[in-house]
């Protein structure tokens, strides 16, 4: 069974820099399918981030004008997210996910909760 | 891109069965048969009911049905049971991201 962690600091600075990991088990990061980050701030509805494929490439939302990046390390069989010039806007719960054999999350973390405040 | 469009709640009674919209336009949902359904309890994973317009994982209950018309997909739960009571979000693949609906509170009376 293909499990997903989320993890990362709970609180972090307006203008800093969030740092999330997505630690996968059950399933190798190489395998040939997408990862994706998807965001729910609080009381609203969830949106999309970005993703990365098991090679590399990358896709993300062009409402987030750039302040995203996805990487992925092999090594440690994770993947993970920077987001950069945080405001209170960016705290939400960030879940990770897997696809499946085509365009849809199919596995997905239970998340972790990101408050961005001085 | 805007988020796609759903009834902020629905309600039914346990047997019956509830139909939840999701509108977006020609560049989303009606761009490709690439709509998917969650299924999310507050404070747990999303868990994916529908994928590919009509296509159920396995796991789902076929009371959990899903069909597209155009720019509108709907996700309807026949046979309404009180574990079903959650908030409901499709997802549209749109080329080159993805766009989620507002969420529906599906309450069992």
């Amino acid at each position: 069974q293909v499990q997903l962690q989320e993890s990362g600091p709970g609180l972090v600075k307006p203008s800093g820099t969030l740092s999330l990991t997505c630690a996968v088990s059950g399933a190798s990061i190489s395998s040939n399918t997408w990862w994706s980050w998807v965001r729910q701030p609080p009381g609203e509805g969830l949106e999309w981030i970005g993703e990365i494929s098991h090679s590399g490439n990358t896709k993300y939302n062009p409402s987030l004008k750039g302040r995203v990046s996805i990487s992925v390390d092999t090594s440690k069989n994770q993947f993970s997210l920077k987001v950069y010039s945080l405001t209170a806007a960016d705290t939400a719960v960030y879940y990770c996910a897997r696809h499946g054999s085509g365009p849809y999350q199919e596995f997905w973390g239970q998340g972790v909760l990101v408050t961005v405040s001085s | 891109q805007s988020a796609l469009t759903q009834p902020r709640s629905v309600s039914g009674s346990p047997g019956q069965s509830v139909t939840i919209s999701c509108t977006g336009t020609s560049s989303d949902v009606g761009a490709y048969d690439f709509v998917s359904w969650f299924q999310h309890h507050p404070g747990k994973a999303p868990k994916l009911m529908i994928y590919d317009v009509s296509q159920r994982p396995s796991g789902v209950p076929d009371r959990f049905s899903g069909s597209k018309s155009g720019n509108t997909a709907s996700l309807t739960i026949h046979g309404l049971q009180t574990e079903d009571e959650a908030d409901y979000y499709c997802c549209a693949f749109a080329g080159n991201f993805y766009v989620f609906g507002t969420g529906t509170k599906v309450t069992v009376l």
